[in-house]
């Protein structure tokens, strides 16, 4: 257990519809990264907050924001979800920003868009 | 650009044989280099890490050195058990400015028979 839950576990949305996925970071964690698991592929980087605000973002469109709270949960918001956006989608924590701090992850949420 | 390539799977060996999985990567800079687990319907977890050239990472039998003249970060375990059937994922984290994101190998699928 890595102390980082990630809400809600599963989610069925209709293609156009818009979802907010929530994770609650590990105890003194204030940086927050998300990333994209298509089935049978790696983990891929969609954007990272630190101290509440972005710190880096992957290949990903404007429809995919987020944001990170003053304790330091998260949220990432997709708006009109397309098909492909069907995915694991996993939230990680660390310690501190930076290439050489551990990042641990939730259990993720895994979307279906139909 | 920044990738990790691992060995295709599925990895198929019986119980207490020896494990490696190959993993290179091609980076700018000095990156970190991780290997994660993943088994059926979870997250990932972090298994080991090494931040520097000829650094060992282990944990829970498993080992990689950090090779900088080959990049590479093999996976090894001398005596694998049926738990040890996960997908693996090597990653590595390269930090511009502050942020440290993943980027992530496919992933190698291990199974282990009795």
């Amino acid at each position: 257990e890595t102390g980082v839950t990630q809400s809600p576990t599963h989610l069925i949305k209709t293609r156009g519809q818009q979802v907010t996925l929530r994770c609650s970071s590990q105890s003194g964690h204030n940086t927050v990264s998300w990333y994209q698991q298509a089935l049978g592929q790696g983990p891929q980087f969609i954007f990272q907050y630190y101290r509440e605000e972005e710190n880096g973002r992957g290949n990903f469109p404007p429809r995919f924001s987020g944001l990170q709270f003053p304790n330091y949960s998260s949220e990432l918001n997709v708006n009109a979800l397309e098909l492909d956006d069907s995915a694991l989608y996993l939230c990680a924590s660390s310690l501190i920003s930076g290439a050489n701090y551990e990042q641990y992850f939730g259990p993720g949420t895994r979307l279906t868009v139909t | 650009g920044n990738s990790v390539t691992q060995m295709e799977g599925p990895v198929t060996l019986s119980e207490e044989a020896f494990l490696t999985i190959n993993c290179t990567y091609t980076a700018t800079g000095y990156p970190s280099l991780f290997w994660y687990v993943q088994y059926p319907g979870e997250g990932l977890q972090l298994l080991l890490k090494a931040t520097k050239a000829d650094d060992k990472g282990s944990n829970k039998g498993f080992e990689a050195t950090y090779r900088k003249e080959t990049t590479s970060f093999h996976l090894e375990k001398g005596s694998v058990q049926v738990s040890d059937s996960a997908v693996y994922f090597c990653a590595l984290s390269v930090g511009s400015g502050n942020t440290g994101k993943l980027i992530f190998g496919q992933g190698t699928t291990l199974q282990v028979k009795p």
